[in-house]
């Protein structure tokens, strides 16, 4: 059973750009999170999508958004890119409540 | 709001000693609690759960313990190893209807030194 696969694994942005990244869960599983992780900050919630509908936000501007399209395939875009959202995103796919939740190898966001 | 507060954010023992890592969380509902284990420059992998129906969870070297009515939670490992050396999360999520939302705590680097 093929992992969560993220991409791209690498990215370098100016400020003022977007960005778009990509997640394809576990197969089977119809629920897929985001998180940002920076050092000293651990993991923070971004949002969650199960069956294409946002069910949960964290804390974080308008310029973070995401979808979830029909194959359970997620993205999550970031426009007007700020020097702060250089970090590590991690995606991360569950077949529902209260079971383990499988991370992507996440994709590393330089905004420069 | 959501919040999980984890002590300490580092933590260095000899190798073969215990260790212990604790998380306090504010959501009376939650109801699951898994912990995460992330070594350098991968993705982070679960090593044990816990629900609230159950006090104490343990899987060879490693145990969990959850207080319900403190709201509080701690990951013990014995025996520590060389490989044990990573950063450990927390987590407290309260899953219905196959939605779910993680609050992880901001993580505790364990050091084991040889």
């Amino acid at each position: 059973k093929a992992g969560v696969t993220q991409t791209p694994r690498y990215l370098i942005k100016t400020r003022g750009q977007q960005v778009t990244l990509s997640c394809s869960p576990i197969s089977g599983h119809r629920s897929v999170s985001w998180y940002q992780q920076t050092p000293g900050q651990g993991l923070q919630f971004l949002f969650e999508y199960f069956s294409e509908t946002q069910r949960n936000k964290g804390n974080f501007p308008g310029r973070f958004s995401g979808r979830q399209f029909s194959n359970s395939r997620s993205e999550m875009n970031v426009s007007t890119l700020e020097l702060g959202d250089s970090a590590l995103y991690l995606c991360a796919s569950s077949s529902g409540g209260g079971t383990e939740a499988f991370f992507g190898q996440g994709t590393r966001l330089t905004v420069v | 709001g959501e919040n999980v507060e984890q002590h300490p954010s580092t933590l260095s023992v000899q190798e073969g000693d215990s260790a212990v890592i604790k998380c306090t969380y504010s959501d009376s509902a939650s109801n699951y609690f898994p912990w995460y284990k992330q070594e350098l420059g991968k993705r982070p992998q679960l090593i044990i759960d816990i629900r609230s129906n159950v006090g104490e969870k343990k899987d060879q070297r490693i145990a969990v313990t959850l207080n319900k009515t403190a709201k509080h939670f701690s990951l013990h490992i014995t025996e520590t190893q060389p490989e044990d050396s990573a950063v450990y999360f927390c987590a407290a999520s309260k899953g219905t209807s196959g939605t779910y939302k993680y609050i992880f705590g901001t993580g505790t680097r364990l050091k084991v030194l040889a």
